[in-house]
């Protein structure tokens, strides 16, 4: 199994609908991110959590949320998507070091589409 | 702030030949710096970084980096490309004390390699 797992791989929705796309992973980490990735525009941060009780906006974090239910598990939530959030959506995790290189393991991705 | 440019969105060579990807970054501390790969319908993953000491770094698939501080730069280079190195390529910054956990990428640079 991956270390850290994205679900759903693919969703289609259209706008005005919530969607979730949820998170998972197995290295033990505290730190977890949700990065966009859009076409020439590389990767841009959204939210990220040291812990459980820690979260943070990102550089572009209106029109979403997210919810970090276990140290394990951090979800995304568009709660009425719309078409400009078409997008690959990525998970990842590091170690909860506060010196030293903050690493980054991905998730494989989700791509959402909003019609 | 930090930044970082990429020069060339889109890099073609032929198998065997020289890989140079070139990366230029800005930062008001001293910098951590990373490439990572992302290779199709996968997540990124840790090429090689650099943190402090010596300024050439190696990695993986025989993929090496210099950090260049007096030009800020940090391109990435492979003697001979293989075919499997088809991907997109990141480059990022990170300062190096209490928010390393900030990373800044750039906009990626698509790799094509050539029969």
């Amino acid at each position: 199994d991956a270390d850290v797992t994205q679900t759903p791989r693919n969703r289609i929705t259209k706008t005005g609908k919530r969607i979730m796309l949820e998170c998972s992973q197995t290295k033990g980490h505290d730190r977890m991110y949700w990065y966009r990735q859009d076409p020439g525009l590389g990767l841009r941060l959204i939210y990220y959590s040291f812990d459980v009780k820690d979260i943070n906006k990102g550089e572009i974090s209106d029109g979403y949320s997210v919810s970090r239910q276990a140290q394990a598990k951090f979800s995304l939530s568009l709660e009425s998507a719309i078409p400009n959030q078409t997008a690959l959506y990525f998970c990842a995790t590091s170690l909860g070091a506060t010196s030293g290189a903050n690493v980054l393991t991905f998730g494989a991705g989700s791509r959402l589409t909003v019609l | 702030a930090q930044s970082v440019t990429q020069l060339g969105s889109h890099v073609s060579v032929s198998e065997g030949a020289l890989v140079l990807l070139r990366c230029n970054y800005s930062s008001s501390v001293p910098p951590y710096l990373f490439w990572y790969v992302q290779y199709p319908n996968q997540g990124l993953q840790l090429l090689l970084k650099y943190t402090t000491g010596a300024t050439l770094v190696k990695g993986i698939n025989g993929f090496e980096a210099e950090f260049k501080k007096s030009e800020t730069s940090f391109h990435l280079t492979k003697p001979s490309a293989h075919m499997s190195d088809a991907a997109e390529y990141f480059c990022a910054v990170s300062d190096s004390g209490g928010s390393n956990y900030k990373l800044t990428f750039g906009k990626g640079t698509l790799l094509t390699v050539n029969p």
